[in-house]
């Protein structure tokens, strides 16, 4: 089982629909990170959230920290072809040290 | 700057081959981390380092070993390689620990090494 559980794990739209991505866990996280992740390459960071109930908008992604700083969500207004990838939240832990847990990801497909 | 570099990027093992991963940073950044990336499992961390001379274990360290001997590089070492094994391997570094300041401190990941081991 893993400390962070992304939903969906696939997702295959068409472009310019509009989908929400979530985070969810049963721990308390000092911080939450998004990443996005294409083929052949590393994770790239997207946003930080650290507030509870943080909100945060990268042109049409908006991302939200749950109140209890146990989940988060992204959301994409008008999806294009260029965000097709793999999207990963991670989480660090107060008393994990330098740990961050990642999430098992959500691959997103926009077709044209 | 180059960033975060790995080599090899593909690698093929025999049963009980060894070999290292390289992983080298030009950030200045004291942390550094390996990962391993499993089909629909997401990132799983296997060790970091928080400075030259110091290497802590991850979730999934059995099979591996690590060493830092200087602030840029961070290799990581199978020594009997088994196909559990093949995944497909990052490595990241950072300015501080996950757990502090995250705002100033994000994850910056290398292309990664494909590894089959057969």
């Amino acid at each position: 089982t893993q400390l962070l559980e992304q939903s969906p794990q696939f997702l295959s739209i068409q472009e310019g629909e509009n989908l929400t991505v979530y985070c969810n866990s049963s721990s308390v996280f000092s911080s939450l990170q998004w990443y996005r992740q294409e083929p052949g390459e590393g994770p790239v960071l997207l946003v930080t959230v650290v507030t509870g109930g943080e909100v945060k908008k990268l042109k049409r992604l908006t991302f939200q920290f749950g109140d209890a700083r146990k989940d988060s969500s992204l959301h994409i207004t008008a999806a294009q072809p260029g965000d097709t990838g793999l999207y990963l939240c991670a989480g660090a832990v107060n008393n994990a040290g330098n740990m961050l847990t990642f999430g098992g990801g959500t691959r997103l497909m926009v077709k044209p | 700057n180059a960033g975060v570099t790995q080599t090899p990027k593909f690698r093929i093992l025999k049963i009980g081959q060894s070999m290292t991963l390289q992983c080298a940073q030009d950030m200045n950044h004291n942390y550094m981390y390996w990962y391993r990336q499993d089909p629909g499992m997401g990132l799983k961390l296997i060790y970091y380092s928080v400075g030259a001379g110091i290497t802590d274990k991850g979730e999934v360290p059995n099979g591996y070993n690590v060493s830092r001997s200087t602030t840029e590089d961070f290799p990581l070492r199978l020594e009997l390689a088994a196909p559990s094994q093949t995944s497909v391997y990052f490595c990241a570094s950072s300015y501080s620990g996950a757990a502090f300041s995250s705002y100033n401190s994000p994850l910056h990941f290398g292309n990664g090494t494909r590894l089959t081991v057969t």
